[in-house]
């Protein structure tokens, strides 16, 4: 069955970067886009960007534009998302999804991953 | 920007009752490959969002069939036949239509227990 299971909760300083990571199983992992969603304590559903783990090509919101980058290690299926200069507002669960186009878009969510960014 | 606008907010409904949740875009949603790109997702509380619905009507694997979307262009609905206590969560719609410059999300309407 088609599983992403991301990496573990994060404590950051304002001003450091973090690196979530995103495995993929249970399916080709380059024959599918990876998205990546957050969502601040109590608040709605943010895209960040999304990824084709098969060429490495990648869209990020203009919102994250200069501080978000999105690769892949497809030896190991993972997909990676790294926020950096990260502020308060970062503070979020950031989630991944399968699929970015056609009837599988979004089709699949990792459990998430929380994200604390305090001094 | 595609803006997409949910309403109701917060949505009591008694057991067994129908619900519905609207969602407008500010921008067509129809590609040019013919299709409409909207979905709609639940978030049970302290769960990850689940895929309910994609391009409009098509409900997922799993998906009780009291659930059903329908819409075109700018304006869609998700609707619950007879809500059950499991449909407490969040509902969110997607547009994707707009990938790869934008894919946004509703605000969220809040489905409750009367």
């Amino acid at each position: 069955q088609v599983q992403l299971v991301q990496s573990g909760a994060e404590v950051k300083k304002p001003g450091a970067s973090v690196k979530v990571s995103c495995k993929a199983s249970g399916y080709t992992f380059t024959s599918y886009d990876i998205n990546w969603v957050r969502q601040a304590t109590g608040q709605g559903l943010e895209w960040m960007g999304w990824m084709n783990p098969n060429s490495g090509n990648t869209g990020y919101a203009q919102k994250f534009q200069g501080r978000v980058t999105m690769t892949r290690n497809t030896s190991i299926s993972t997909a990676y998302m790294e926020l950096s200069s990260l502020r308060s507002e970062d503070t979020a669960v950031y989630y991944c999804a399968r699929g970015v186009y056609g009837d599988s878009n979004f089709d699949y969510w990792g459990q998430g991953t929380l994200v604390t960014v305090s001094s | 920007d595609v803006v997409m606008t949910q309403s109701p907010l917060s949505l009591p409904v008694t057991l067994g009752q129908p619900a519905s949740i609207s969602c407008r875009s500010s921008q067509s949603l129809v590609y040019s490959d013919g299709n409409t790109y909207l979905n709609w997702f639940q978030q049970r509380p302290g769960q990850s969002p689940r895929r309910l619905i994609y391009k409009v009507s098509n409900r997922d694997s799993g998906v009780p069939d009291r659930f059903s979307g329908s819409g075109s262009g700018t304006d869609f609905t998700l609707k619950i036949s007879r809500v059950e206590a499991e449909d407490v969560g969040v509902y969110y719609c997607m547009q994707g239509t707009h990938w790869p410059l934008l894919i946004t999300f509703g605000q969220g309407t809040r489905l409750e227990i009367k």
